[in-house]
């Protein structure tokens, strides 16, 4: 079936620490792969996608690259802010029915 | 403009009570969604649908039942409520019924709690 594998969180880091939060996937077809992120007490917002292999999604300094052969999709930011302290979340779209295919995502918290 | 609304955005209720929960897009999208998230943040999709159709229904017991008057709302209705419905409730949109690469825009979300 399809389904995402995250890093388990929390995942603390200093301000300006380098991240990666770690996705893999199963799912059937080619699926789109999207990071959404949900800061506290709002709902989800995209963050990037990427639509095909070797695509690399970016915006607000985060990179994802689609990995077909590792069924892969790792998010990275070179510097990470306090602001950056939210919920990540990796999520394959499935067919043709629109479904998204969620974990439970990765916490991130930024220390000053 | 709020693109995708949700009222209440908290809802405190009792255990056998029938609660419902609206959720508006202002995008002129035709494909809305529920989806729940427990407590450990794990987010599921429950219903879809596309053009007042519904697409997705997933192992969701039949105590949810979902409705769309219009192609710009989506209702969920939960009747006999139990403490396990307890979770955030977040309503989405998106343009396409997913042949594509479009995003789904959220809703800020519902906090059912159920005492």
């Amino acid at each position: 079936g399809n389904s995402v594998t995250q890093m388990e969180g929390p995942v603390t880091l200093s301000e300006e620490a380098f991240l990666t939060i770690n996705c893999t996937y199963t799912a059937t077809g080619y699926p789109s792969l999207f990071w959404y992120v949900q800061y506290p007490g709002e709902g989800l917002q995209l963050l990037l996608k990427a639509t095909k292999a070797d695509d690399k999604g970016s915006n607000k300094g985060f990179e994802a690259t689609y990995r077909k052969e590792t069924t892969s999709f790792h998010l990275e930011k070179g510097s990470v802010q306090v602001s950056d302290s939210a919920v990540y979340f990796c999520a394959p779209k499935a067919g043709n029915t629109g479904k998204l295919i969620f974990g439970q995502g990765t916490t991130l918290q930024v220390k000053p | 403009d709020t693109a995708v609304s949700q009222t209440p955005k908290y809802l405190v209720t009792q255990m056998g009570n029938d609660k419902s929960i609206k959720c508006e897009q202002n995008l002129g999208h035709d494909t809305m969604y529920w989806y729940k998230q427990d407590s450990k943040k794990f987010l599921k999709i429950m219903f879809s649908y596309n053009n007042k159709e519904l697409i997705i229904n997933e192992t969701v017991p039949n105590r949810f039942s979902p409705k769309s008057p219009d192609k710009a709302h989506l209702n969920l209705h939960i009747n006999s409520l139990e403490l396990g419905d307890s979770a955030v409730y977040f309503c989405a949109s998106s343009q396409d019924l997913g042949r594509g690469s479009y995003e789904q825009y959220f809703g800020p979300g519902t906090r059912l709690t159920v005492t």
